[in-house]
């Protein structure tokens, strides 16, 4: 059965550093893997999609995640916080009938 | 474009009462979801409309919950009688196509208190 573990619940960085919110996943086969953001009071989001195109996928907002199976592994980085970054990531696997599986979510705090 | 809008934002009840939540997906979307978001948690998938027919309600508690679409535009959630453990935020989401892996826009939710 497919799952994912989003590493830590809570990332805190200060604004201008490097973000890194961790995901690994496990599945039988290759899944279609996905973050999505979720800003306070606001919808969830899709960042990016990992469909077995580009390992290294490209996001909105200067997001990027690498997509690296010998480490069953899809995390989330970006070169430069911004506080406007400040919310909750959640890394979502597909199962073999394409539902979606997700993970606890990471708080990413940013210091000013 | 208008997003998906959901109300009421927030309701608090008692336990064994009555609740029902209202979701207006985007203009022309055929497909719409409702979720289930524990504090803490990843949204869990209710049921999932396309247009009017339901697609997947496995993970539905059919015993209390209920939703339909009827003219397959908005769509109405309903608990009865609500738990404690209904506390949540519920989610709507629509989408144009069928699969959940195609991109799904949310409304902003639905944060349910029952006491």
């Amino acid at each position: 059965a497919q799952s994912v573990t989003q590493l830590d619940s809570h990332v805190s960085v200060s604004e201008g550093t490097p973000v890194l919110l961790r995901c690994n996943y496990s599945s039988s086969y290759s899944p279609s893997l996905f973050w999505y953001v979720q800003h306070p009071n606001k919808g969830l989001q899709l960042l990016l999609k990992y469909t077995s195109a580009a390992t290294l996928v490209k996001g909105i907002n200067g997001f990027e995640a690498e997509f690296k199976k010998s480490e069953t592994s899809f995390h989330l980085t970006k070169p430069s916080a911004h506080m406007s970054d400040a919310a909750e990531y959640f890394c979502v696997v597909s199962d073999s009938n394409y539902q979606l599986i997700w993970g606890a979510g990471t708080k990413l705090i940013i210091k000013p | 474009e208008a997003g998906v809008a959901q109300s009421p934002r927030y309701k608090i009840i008692e336990k064994r009462q009555s609740v029902a939540f209202w979701c207006n997906p985007i203009s022309g979307h055929a497909t719409l979801y409702w979720y289930q978001q524990i504090l803490g948690q990843g949204p869990k998938l209710l049921i999932q409309f396309q247009n009017n027919g339901v697609v997947d309600d496995s993970q539905l508690p059919k015993d209390r919950f209920s939703a339909e679409r009827l003219k397959g535009v908005d769509s109405t959630l309903k608990i009865q009688p609500a738990k404690l453990e209904d506390s949540a935020v519920y989610l709507c989401a629509s989408s144009t196509n069928p699969l959940p892996t195609d991109t799904q826009y949310f409304g902003p939710g639905t944060r349910l208190t029952v006491l």
